[in-house]
């Protein structure tokens, strides 16, 4: 079973303060997501990672940074936090072609104070 | 998610069948998805449907394609309580990598 994990499942920050979410799989997928959920809105993709050290902007980077280090770890980094930044975020990693299912982590409830 | 366009709520009895529908406007989409979201829970992958396909069916889910017209549903037959949640219609877009994401249609089994 693809387990996707990601480090808080709720978190409560200050504006301003930076934020650093991390998510881990561990089925050697080559892409992973970082989508932010909002009433009405469905999921807004946020970057992308296709590979190690490699990275694309999604519909809504603005605000926001990555780092894929190793394979199967993708972090979503807020560098100053602000009140419209308080979202739920879902990681998903995928392996590819041709289907491209992803796979959930169970998501990080980010309230910005 | 502007280009897949789902209702945002829907409301069935227990035992009936449920049909959750999704337009979309991009015509070379080769995969076609159904996402399950449970409260308080990532998504799940219910199902999928490559373009070529008009039906598939999988125990109590039924999904159709009309291609032409751009539409892809969900049936869920016997509607159960457990299966009240978000369902995400979702395409692979051109290309792949990136997967478009409808904003979600919430179902709600009245028992």
């Amino acid at each position: 079973d693809v387990k996707v994990t990601q480090s808080s499942r709720y978190l409560v920050k200050r504006t301003g303060e930076k934020v650093f979410l991390e998510c881990v799989q561990d089925m050697d997928h080559e892409n992973m997501f970082w989508y932010r959920q909002d009433p009405g809105l469905g999921l807004r993709l946020i970057y992308f990672s296709y590979d190690v050290k490699m990275k694309e902007k999604g519909d809504i980077p603005e605000g926001y940074s990555v780092s894929r280090e190793k394979k199967e770890r993708f972090s979503l980094i807020l560098e100053s936090a602000s009140t419209n930044q308080t979202s739920m975020y879902l990681c998903a990693s995928s392996p590819g072609a041709p289907e491209e299912t992803q796979y959930f982590g169970p998501g990080t409830r980010l309230l910005v104070l | 998610g502007e280009d897949v366009e789902q209702s945002l709520f829907l409301s069935v009895r227990e035992g009936d069948s449920s049909v959750i529908n999704c337009t979309y406007t991009d015509s070379s989409s080769t995969y076609l998805y159904w996402y399950k979201q449970e409260p308080g829970a990532g998504l799940q992958l219910l199902t999928y449907i490559f373009s070529n396909m008009d039906m598939k069916q999988d125990q109590r889910l039924t999904v159709l394609l009309n291609k032409k017209d751009k539409h892809l549903s969900l049936r869920i037959a016997d509607t159960q309580t457990g299966d009240s949640a978000i369902y995400f219609c979702a395409r692979l877009n051109t290309g792949g990598f990136k997967t478009i994401f409808g904003a979600g249609t919430r179902l709600f089994v009245k028992a």
